[in-house]
């Protein structure tokens, strides 16, 4: 069974300071892993995604996530946080098989300071 | 692209009452289509996985009685929950997958609805 473990529920950075947003997967297969954003009362929006193709991946808004086999880590960065990047951010890992269904972390809280 | 509605955004209801939330898949077909439940300050809980033609599979512990899935095309699906009661108050979000997405793995997801019993 696969497993995601995002190991910070709560990070503040200030605006302007690189954004690190830390991520372990666990799953018997290759996995493709997600990253989604939520703002307050708002649904999912999809930031990036791995699919075994390059290991580093670009998304939206400036973000990207490396891929390491090796350490079964998937963490979200970003050079500089904005004050409209405070939200809560989500892990997501996709493993092939009967089930097919995503399994979410329980999420990163994001506060941005000025 | 790949946009997801959901409507009504926000919802209130009495006690007893039943109350459907639909989620339309705008600019793609959506073979299928996923409900999730959210409780405050929580993740995600998958509750249903819904194709489109057939009979939701539902998770574990959750009433396919009480939540009613019905995917009746390729870019709308429905949530009835009935006989609602205040314990069923939560943000309701759904998701698609995209017709024809090559590994079949991305969800794209609607902007959810608040369900507020009283």
């Amino acid at each position: 069974a696969q497993s995601v473990t995002q190991l910070d529920s709560h990070v503040s950075v200030s605006e302007g300071t690189p954004v690190l947003l830390r991520c372990n997967y666990s799953s018997s297969y290759s996995p493709s892993l997600f990253w989604y954003v939520q703002h307050p009362n708002k649904g999912l929006q999809l930031l990036l995604k791995y699919t075994s193709a390059a290991t580093l991946v670009k998304g939206i808004n400036g973000f990207e996530a490396e891929f390491k086999k090796s350490e079964t880590s998937f963490h979200l960065t970003k050079p500089s946080a904005h004050m409209s990047d405070a939200a809560e951010y989500f892990c997501v890992v996709y493993v092939t098989g009967t089930a097919s269904k995503l399994t979410f972390g329980t999420g990163t809280r994001l506060q941005v300071t000025l | 692209g790949a946009v997801v509605s959901q409507h009504p955004s926000w919802v209130i209801c009495k006690s007893g009452t039943s109350v459907k939330i639909e989620c339309r898949s705008l600019d793609f077909q959506a073979t299928t289509m996923f409900w999730y439940r959210q409780f405050p300050k929580q993740s995600l809980m998958l509750m249903a996985t819904s194709n489109e033609g057939s009979k939701a599979t539902y998770e574990q512990g959750v009433e396919k009685d009480k939540f009613l899935i019905n995917h009746a095309s390729l870019t709308l699906s429905t949530l009835t929950v009935t006989s609602a009661h205040p314990e069923d108050s939560s943000f309701y979000i759904c998701s698609a997958r995209e017709r024809g997405d090559p590994r079949g793995n991305t969800q794209y997801f609607g902007p959810g609805t608040r369900l507020t019993v009283l």
